[in-house]
Formats: structure tokens, C-alpha cells, sequence
């Protein structure tokens, strides 16, 4: 079977730096997307990668390593808006995308 | 500004009332989804269309259908809801399929409440 996992929750702290880590096991690979849910609002898109290494984007950052599937999302200088859930979706072989769970993030002054 | 909108923003129903969700978009893409989002799990694909053409997800309830009259609009009907089917409901665009960078548009969402 197809698999995603991620931590279901994390907490941290205004100013600080967090990891979110996702794993996945499917069948192929054709893309990792990170998408960042507030609380009763639709997913919105933070991340696309699909060759390895870090790519960079403001405050955000995400890493791709496909040998090991496995996929961070980097969040610097933590915000009390950056409390939501992160999804992160894998693109299989067949370009279906297939949905973690997501991991809440609490940040605290 | 070009979106996806989704009405209404909360719906409640009755067990067993039809009930229609709406979403319409003014990106001009090829590509509407539906996903049904329960409590801090992941989205489930219900079903999608590729310009005119209906895919079913495997696993969706035949108490599920969906339409699609032009390529802006699209509606999810339930047919007689149960409590089960309380849950967010998502429309989502894309331009294409079947490239893997292409990302979802998603709207604000219908959160259903069967009672």
C-alpha cells in the first residue's frame, strides 16, 4: 500500500526554528508538495520538489531526498500565524496524489 | 482576482435531506477535484474531471455524484447524507493532469454539517 506519515502534532516558539519531517512510501515518485492549512480553511500550496536537495523560499524551506524517501519543511523565525497544519502529498507513478495526514504545528510566545 | 470559490461556506443538512455543494473557478483550467476532509485527517479524492470527462474514485459512495456543466462550474450532490458525511468539503482546480508539478488551487471550502 501507499503510505505518508508525518508527526501529528509539534509545538515551538515565536522566533524559533522548526522541522517537519515526512516519510513516504509509494509507488514511484513524480513530486513532493507541501501545503499549509490554517484551521477551517482550504489547503494552500508552500512547496513543489522533485529532484533532491533544498530548495529555499523566504522563511520556508524544503528538502527532497528520494533514495531515502523522505521530504522536510523547514520553517525559520516562527511566527504566530504559522500555527496550521502542514500536508505533505506525494505524486506516484500514476499522478495520483496521495495525501499525509497532515502535522499540526502550535506555536507559543 | 481569478479563485475558486466554494458556497456555502457552512451547510447544514438533515440525515437523509439531498444537499448540493457549488464551486466555480475563473482559472480556465482543465481539472476540477473534489475532496472530502474529516477531522484532522487527510483529504480523501472523492472524484475529478478532466475538461468534460468524469473520473470516480474507486471508493467513493454511489450517494456521491457530481457534475460538471461548463468548465467553470462544478457541483458535488449528496443524495441522502448520513452522519458519517459530516466532514469539509474541497473543490480544487489544476491546469492539467498527469505532469507531476502540477499544483492544486484549492477554495475556501464547505464544511457540512449532517445532523
Amino acid at each position: 500500500g501507499q503510505n505518508i506519515d508525518q508527526p501529528t502534532e509539534m509545538t515551538a516558539t515565536e522566533g524559533a526554528i522548526v522541522q517537519i519531517n515526512c516519510t513516504y512510501q509509494t509507488s514511484g515518485f513524480n513530486g513532493l508538495f507541501w501545503y499549509q492549512q490554517h484551521a477551517g480553511e482550504a489547503p494552500t500550496f508552500l512547496s513543489y520538489n522533485v529532484l533532491d536537495g533544498l530548495e529555499e523560499k523566504g522563511r520556508f524551506s524544503s528538502f527532497l531526498s528520494r533514495s531515502k524517501g523522505y521530504s522536510y519543511l523547514l520553517l525559520k523565525e516562527l511566527q504566530m500565524k504559522d500555527s496550521a497544519s502542514y500536508l505533505c502529498a506525494v505524486i506516484d507513478s500514476n499522478y495520483q496524489l496521495i495525501w499525509g495526514a497532515g502535522t499540526k504545528l502550535i506555536i507559543k510566545p | 482576482d481569478a479563485m475558486v470559490i466554494q458556497n456555502p461556506r457552512y451547510q447544514v443538512t438533515q440525515f437523509g435531506k439531498p444537499v448540493t455543494l457549488s464551486c466555480s473557478q475563473t482559472l480556465n483550467h482543465n481539472v476540477m477535484y473534489w475532496y472530502q476532509q474529516k477531522s484532522s485527517q487527510a483529504p480523501k479524492l472523492l472524484f475529478h474531471y478532466y475538461d468534460k470527462d468524469f473520473n470516480n474514485e474507486a471508493d467513493t459512495p454511489d450517494n456521491f455524484q457530481s457534475r460538471r456543466p461548463n468548465t467553470s462550474f462544478c457541483f458535488l450532490d449528496i443524495r441522502s447524507p448520513g452522519l458519517g458525511d459530516t466532514a469539509m468539503y474541497l473543490c480544487a482546480t489544476s491546469r492539467d493532469r498527469g505532469q507531476g508539478n502540477e499544483k492544486l488551487f484549492f477554495g475556501s471550502g464547505t464544511q457540512l454539517s449532517v445532523l
